[in-house]
């Protein structure tokens, strides 16, 4: 069973850091593109950025481009985000995602989100 | 950037058919999925590639697209289905979800 899970979520200060991590079993991690959602409460869901299984790939979403550092460690079947300069509007709960197929390019076109980690709530207010 | 337009709610009664469209300028060229999410719960994939069930998703789930128009439509529907369902569409630059569409059955 795939099985993700999140930690690391918690209240910071405007311009803070975070550190998120996602622990991945019940798949081979290592041939996977991985991916982070957040859902702004009350709100939908907006995709943030993606790492392809060998982290030659990286994708970051517009609006955080500039202030995240995604990275992957495949020995230790983990995930990680590291948000910088935080804002109020980055208060959200955040997903980690596996997708449906690997990320072999500058595009990742086609692909999906498969499964979903439980997330873990980020909190950004003074 | 580009934008995928979904109803904010729809109702059917059980039994019937819920049909959700999701519209966008990009859907002529790229495959669509669908998530559905229960109150207080992460999001579950229902559909991807246009149509593909995974694993464990009831057979009533079915998803189209035609043109700039994808569907996600639940034959018979049923209390358990009361969710949001939220369309996604990765290309021509990033992942896009659909605003999400609140499902009530009753």
């Amino acid at each position: 069973e795939v099985q993700l899970v999140e930690s690391g979520g918690g209240l910071v200060k405007p311009g803070g850091s975070l550190r998120l991590s996602c622990e991945a079993s019940g798949f081979t991690f290592r041939t996977h593109t991985m991916s982070w959602v957040r859902q702004a409460p009350g709100k939908g869901l907006e995709w943030i950025s993606s790492i392809s299984s060998s982290s030659t790939y990286t994708y970051r979403g517009a609006s955080v481009t500039g202030r995240l550092t995604l990275a992957r460690d495949n020995a230790k079947n983990s995930l990680y985000l590291q948000m910088d300069r935080l804002r109020v509007e980055d208060t959200a709960i955040y997903y980690c995602t596996r997708s449906g197929f690997d990320c072999t390019s500058t595009k990742c076109d086609n692909n999906w989100f498969e499964s979903w980690g439980q997330g873990t709530l980020v909190t950004v207010s003074s | 950037s580009y934008a995928l337009t979904q109803p904010p709610s729809l109702s059917v009664s059980p039994g019937q058919t819920a049909s959700i469209p999701c519209s966008g300028e990009t859907l002529g060229d790229f495959s669509s999925s669908w998530y559905q999410q229960r109150p207080g719960q992460s999001p579950v994939l229902v559909i991807f590639q246009d149509n593909k069930r995974p694993s464990g998703v009831p057979e009533r789930f079915s998803g189209s697209r035609s043109g700039n128009i994808a569907a996600l439509t639940i034959s018979g529907a049923q209390a358990t289905d009361d969710a949001v369902y939220y369309c996604q569409v990765w290309g021509p630059y990033s992942p896009v979800f659909g605003g999400g569409t609140t499902l009530t059955v009753l």
